[in-house]
């Protein structure tokens, strides 16, 4: 079975640091992009970011509102993500979701075909 | 960047209707378009994808047709299982907008 497991979030002061996890099994993840997506209460998806796979140089891309603050990196051979998160804000609060990418062989577009459940990041004081 | 524009923001239509949702795009994006459905507490779900490509699994009922930059989703015949945001993303773009979400209700 295709799983996606985020973890890491929590409780943060505005100004802190916090990283979030994310388990990928059933898959072979190498293979594959990876995005995070947010959504704070009450409102609608906002895409975070996206790492490419090793054959696209493991390239990144981050949303306007978190460039310079939030990276995004991960390990293969734990099959895992990472969203490193610093200077947070309080409008960071959000549940964050890991999502898988895949390519649509006819139209070479990569589209978000699996999500995790999420993890709650509250930046707060 | 690229917008887009979900209407209507909220419906509540009854059992066995057949309920539309619009998306449009600021701006020409072929057919890379997807729809995902998101029911109360829980993750977004990919329903379709490629503007009209049904995702394995979903049922039948569910449909999605368009091109360029006007986009619709259509449930059949609703079910009460269907109770849930809608939302269209446009996934070839960077960034790669989300529609607003179309609420979608029974009576």
């Amino acid at each position: 079975e295709v799983q996606l497991v985020e973890s890491g979030g929590g409780l943060v002061q505005p100004g802190g640091s916090l990283r979030l996890s994310c388990a990928a099994s059933g898959f072979t993840f190498s293979n594959h992009y990876m995005d995070w997506v947010r959504q704070a209460p009450g409102k609608g998806l906002e895409w975070v970011g996206r790492t490419r796979n090793k054959a696209n140089s493991y390239t990144t891309e981050y949303a306007a509102s978190v460039k310079g603050r939030f990276t995004i990196s991960r390990d293969d051979s734990k099959k895992s993500l990472y969203l490193q998160m610093n200077s947070l804000k309080t409008e960071d609060t959000a549940v964050y979701y890991c999502v898988r990418d895949v390519r649509d062989i006819l139209t070479g577009g990569y589209y978000m075909d699996v999500w995790g459940k999420g993890t709650t990041v509250t930046v707060s004081s | 960047d690229i917008q887009m524009t979900q209407s209507p923001s909220s419906l509540s239509a009854s059992v066995g209707d057949r309920v539309t949702i619009t998306c449009r795009a600021s701006q020409g994006i072929s057919n890379y378009l997807a729809w995902y459905q998101q029911k109360p507490g829980k993750a977004p779900k990919l329903l379709i994808y490629a503007a009209s490509t049904l995702q394995s699994g979903v049922p039948s009922r569910f449909s999605g047709s368009g091109s360029g930059t006007d986009f619709t989703l259509t449930i059949s015949s609703l079910q009460p299982e269907d109770l849930a945001t809608y939302y269209c993303q446009n996934y070839n773009s960077a960034p790669p907008p989300f529609g607003g979400g179309t609420k979608v209700e029974i009576k």
